[in-house]
């Protein structure tokens, strides 16, 4: 069971440059989640969505867009990248349940440096 | 809405002292609350999580965490620390609206360090 898994593990842009991020979990979770890790600024959450078709803006979605077109996958774009995106990624993903003490599941995170 | 403060972004303990890494949270209704630890480079992976009922939650890696109401706080505990314990360790509350998603908002991290 791969649980979830980020693509690629490490990237390096040049500024305006543009790319994807895919994000695929196997646990045939409703809710995905897209975050970036900064120093001392914890996990933010940039995207997210609750089920196939549907995504919403988290507390940081300036400059960053995305689609879930299938269940599994979650795809997060960078259309013209900045410096200011330099971050790690992660995407998680949870089930929808009526029990909210329900843990969300992590990748290994995807390291973006843009130069 | 939903909020957690985590005191101290850096602790060190000595191998075999407590660790006690403390986190409070803001919550308008009744709180779900995590503590994930990050190794380095890697992912987020759940320590342990609170459910309504027991107020002291064992976790994996003898941590465990007690949820105090009256003080709005989630410290994670460990009596012993192991080398093998440094790490980054986020508390976490989610959201109890569910129309929202779900949504975990995050701590900023403690870093422990471990002193031989």
């Amino acid at each position: 069971n791969a649980g979830v898994t980020q693509t690629p593990k490490f990237r390096v842009l040049k500024t305006g440059q543009s790319m994807t991020l895919l994000c695929a979990q196997d646990m045939n979770h409703e809710y995905m989640y897209w975050y970036r890790q900064d120093p001392g600024m914890g996990l933010r959450l940039i995207h997210y969505s609750v089920g196939e078709g549907t995504t919403a803006k988290g507390e940081v979605p300036d400059g960053y867009n995305v689609s879930r077109l299938k269940k599994q996958n979650f795809l997060l774009g960078l259309e013209s990248a900045a410096p200011s995106q330099t971050s790690v990624y992660f995407c998680a993903s949870s089930y929808r349940t009526d029990l909210m003490n329900t843990e969300a599941f992590f990748g290994q995170g995807t390291r973006l440096t843009v130069v | 809405a939903q909020s957690v403060t985590q005191l101290g972004s850096h602790v060190s303990v000595s191998e075999g002292a407590l660790v006690l890494l403390r986190c409070n949270y803001s919550s308008s209704v009744p709180p779900y609350l995590f503590w994930y630890v990050q190794y380095p480079n890697q992912g987020l992976q759940l320590l342990l999580k609170y459910t309504t009922g027991a107020t002291l939650v064992k976790g994996i890696n003898g941590f465990e965490a007690e949820f105090k109401k009256s003080e709005t706080s989630f410290h994670l505990t460990k009596p012993s620390a192991h080398m093998s314990d440094a790490a980054e360790y986020f508390c976490a509350v989610k959201s109890a609206h569910r129309g929202t998603g779900n949504q975990f908002y995050f701590g900023t991290g403690t870093s422990l360090t471990v002193i031989p």
